[in-house]
C-alpha cells in the first residue's frame, strides 16, 4: 500500500492560508491522493483529490509535486470551522479501491 | 456532492442482542460500499468492502459472523452486529464509491453511534 505521512497537528490563524502537507513516497503511477476532513463525532467530508495536476475547487486546492511523493492542502482563508482532523490518503488503484485512514493532521484554526 | 446516509445515528441495545445499522445512497447508484469503525480519539479502521450482489471482503481480524453485511441493491447495504458485548461499542460509519475506478470519488454517511449496555 501506498501509505501516507502527515503531522500530528497544526494550528492556523483565522483568515490565513492553512498548508497541510502529506507525504506519499511509495504512490504508484495511477494512484489517486485524496483529501476528507473529519469534524468531531460526523462522517468525513470530502474535500478533493488528483492524480498529478494541481486542482482546485470552492473548498480548497491540492498541490501535488512533480514527482507525486508529496502534496498539500491548501484552505485559501481558513475559518473557526475549518478545525478539523484532516486525512491524506491514496486509494489503491487495485482490486477493491479501498481507502485506508492513517492518523491525519489535527488543524485548529485560532481565532 | 453525492449523499450517503445512515440509519440509525445512534442506537442502545442490550449485550447480547443484534443491532442493524443501514446506509444507503440517496442520489447515485453505489456498486461498492464500503463500512469502518471508529473508538474514540482514533482514526477509521475499514472492516469490509461490500460490493452489490456478491459476499462481503472482510479486513483481516474481523469477524465475518459477527459483523454481517449484505449489498441487497445499487443503495442499500446493511452491517448487522450480532451478538453484540459492550466492546462493540463505536462509531460506526459507511461510505460507497460512485465508481468502479481509483479516481472515483467516495463519499461517507454522517455515522452511526452504537453502544451496548
Amino acid at each position: 500500500d501506498a501509505k501516507t505521512t502527515q503531522p500530528t497537528s497544526m494550528d492556523c490563524a483565522e483568515g490565513r492560508a492553512a498548508n497541510l502537507p502529506c507525504n506519499h513516497s511509495t504512490i504508484s503511477g495511477n494512484e489517486y491522493v485524496y483529501w476528507y476532513r473529519q469534524i468531531h463525532s460526523q462522517g468525513p467530508q470530502y474535500i478533493i483529490h488528483g492524480l498529478k495536476n494541481n486542482e482546485t475547487n470552492e473548498m480548497a486546492s491540492l498541490i501535488i509535486t512533480e514527482d507525486r511523493k508529496s502534496s498539500t492542502l491548501i484552505l485559501p482563508h481558513a475559518t473557526l470551522r475549518d478545525t478539523a482532523v484532516y486525512y491524506c490518503i491514496v486509494r489503491r488503484s487495485y482490486t477493491g479501491n479501498q481507502f485506508y485512514f492513517g492518523t491525519g493532521t489535527s488543524l485548529t484554526v485560532i481565532p | 456532492g453525492a449523499v450517503v446516509s445512515q440509519h440509525p445515528s445512534w442506537v442502545i441495545c442490550k449485550s447480547g442482542t443484534s443491532v442493524k445499522i443501514e446506509c444507503r445512497s440517496l442520489d447515485f447508484q453505489a456498486t461498492t460500499m464500503f463500512w469502518y469503525r471508529q473508538f474514540p480519539k482514533q482514526s477509521l479502521m475499514l472492516m469490509a468492502t461490500s460490493n452489490e450482489g456478491s459476499k462481503a471482503t472482510y479486513e483481516q481480524g474481523v469477524e465475518k459472523d459477527k459483523f454481517l453485511i449484505n449489498h441487497a441493491s445499487l443503495t442499500l447495504s446493511t452491517l448487522t452486529v450480532t451478538s453484540a458485548h459492550p466492546e462493540d461499542s463505536s462509531f460506526y460509519i459507511c461510505s460507497a464509491s460512485t465508481g468502479v475506478n481509483s479516481g472515483n470519488t467516495i463519499y461517507f454517511g454522517e455515522g452511526s453511534w452504537l453502544t451496548v449496555v
